[in-house]
């Protein structure tokens, strides 16, 4: 199992520029997450997905939209990237709303600079 | 609104123990869950509260005070490799079923 995959692992774009973030995982979990963390910061929830079809905002949506058409992908898109997206973003994964646990799979992240 | 707060930096002596707090502010709460994250890495989940008490999983345990809003996490028998950031979660329902991050405490393990 790979678990949780992210593509690319960095970029560099210019103001104005777009792009999408893929998030893959093989685990078949209901519930996906995108993440910013900025240096010496927590993660930051940006949005999220409880289930094939859905997708749910987080704390800093702004600037970004995601897409959850197949229950193994999640991807995060930048229509219009400013400097203050400049981050790096994680993907996560986890089985549903089971109370007893939250554990969350992270991907390996993706260093995004934006000039 | 959602808050935690966590202390910014520990450091700690190989073989020690270390207790890291967390104060939290959620309606709606759920759990507590506590993640390491070395330096370019991705976070890694360690353990997850969401009943009062004390669980524990080999050198690490984790505590949970709901009615203090209030959980630890406990490192025992430091070592050089637990040099890492900590972040507690909070899991609510506020807003959306979802969970919101601390901002991390770093951890500095010296021999």
């Amino acid at each position: 199992n790979a678990g949780v995959t992210q593509t690319p692992k960095f970029r560099v774009l210019k103001t104005g520029q777009s792009m999408t973030l893929l998030c893959a995982q093989d685990m078949n979990h209901e519930y996906m997450y995108w993440y910013r963390q900025d240096p010496g910061m927590g993660l930051r929830l940006i949005h999220y997905s409880v289930g094939e079809g859905t997708t749910a905002k987080g704390e800093v949506p702004d600037g970004y939209n995601v897409s959850r058409l197949k229950k193994q992908n999640f991807l995060l898109g930048l229509e219009s990237a400013a400097p203050s997206q400049t981050s790096v973003y994680f993907c996560a994964s986890s089985p549903g709303t089971n109370l007893a646990t939250d554990t969350q799979y992270f991907g390996p992240g993706t260093r995004l600079t934006v000039l | 609104g959602q808050s935690l707060e966590q202390p910014s930096e520990v450091t700690a002596v190989e073989g020690a123990i270390v207790q890291i707090n967390c104060t939290y502010q959620t309606s709606g709460f759920y759990g507590l869950s506590w993640y390491q994250q070395h330096d370019g890495g991705a976070p890694t989940f360690l353990s997850y509260n969401a009943l009062d008490g004390l669980e524990e999983t080999g050198r690490f345990s984790s505590f949970l005070s709901r009615s203090d809003s209030y959980g630890y996490l406990l490192l025992q028998e430091l070592q050089m490799k637990d040099s890492a950031s900590y972040f507690c979660a909070v899991r609510s329902d506020t807003g959306g079923f979802k969970t919101i991050f601390g901002a991390g405490t770093r951890l500095f393990v010296k021999a």
